[in-house]
């Protein structure tokens, strides 16, 4: 088993250029995540989907829009970077339920300059 | 609102020290208290976990007790070595109509030779 996969690890971006971050988990996981982080800040909610078809926002979701393909799949897309948005990125999936371990990806590093 | 407090790094130790690392939290409802560690380069792995009150959690000879009368959940190890050198994340998650899951700022952990 891969686990939770990310592409790419490393993007530079101009300001106002767009892109998808990909990611995927083959461990048949109903719940998937998207975090941004940041030196002293910890990680950071953008969006998450609770179960295949729906979608929530979290506690930074401006300047980002997410699909959740199908179940393995859920990508976040940055219509407009800014420079705000340099930060590395993580996506995660765990089972459903309030005590469940959440797995993470090797994470993607971004720079928009 | 629901919150974690972790002490602030960097925290430098020698090998075979003793390690604690402070984490407090509030939380409305009843949490599920979560440790999960960074190794350079990778994403966040789960190192343990306590669901109520007086539970212990413990793996790789880390632990962490759940104390909900002064809402704590402290990690400590009594030998540290280089290979624990990360950073660490406390982290809580409750139940609020979604799962939701908040993550402390992180604490790096240096342990020299």
């Amino acid at each position: 088993n891969a686990g939770v996969t990310q592409t790419p690890k490393f993007q530079v971006l101009k300001t106002g250029q767009s892109m998808t971050l990909q990611c995927a988990q083959d461990m048949n996981h109903n719940s998937m995540y998207w975090y941004r982080q940041d030196p002293g800040m910890g990680l950071r909610l953008i969006y998450y989907s609770a179960s295949e078809g729906t979608t929530d926002k979290g506690e930074v979701p401006n300047g980002y829009n997410v699909s959740r393909l199908n179940k393995r799949e859920f990508s976040l897309r940055l219509e407009s970077a800014a420079p705000s948005q340099t930060s590395v990125y993580f996506c995660a999936s765990s089972e459903r339920g309030q005590a469940v371990t959440q797995y993470f990806g090797p994470g993607t590093r971004l720079l928009v300059l | 609102g629901d919150s974690v407090t972790q002490m602030e790094g960097p925290v430098t130790l020698s090998e075979e020290a003793f390690l604690t690392i402070n984490c407090t939290y509030t939380a409305t409802g009843y949490p599920s208290l979560f440790w999960y560690v960074q190794y350079p380069g990778e994403g966040l792995q789960l190192l343990l976990k306590a669901t109520k009150a007086d539970d212990k959690g413990s793996n790789k000879g880390f632990e962490a007790t759940y104390r909900k009368e002064t809402t704590s959940f402290h990690l400590e190890k009594g030998s540290v070595q280089v290979s624990d050198s990360a950073v660490y994340f406390c982290a809580l998650s409750v139940n609020t109509g979604g799962f939701k899951t908040i993550f402390g700022a992180g604490t790096r952990l240096f342990v020299k030779a």
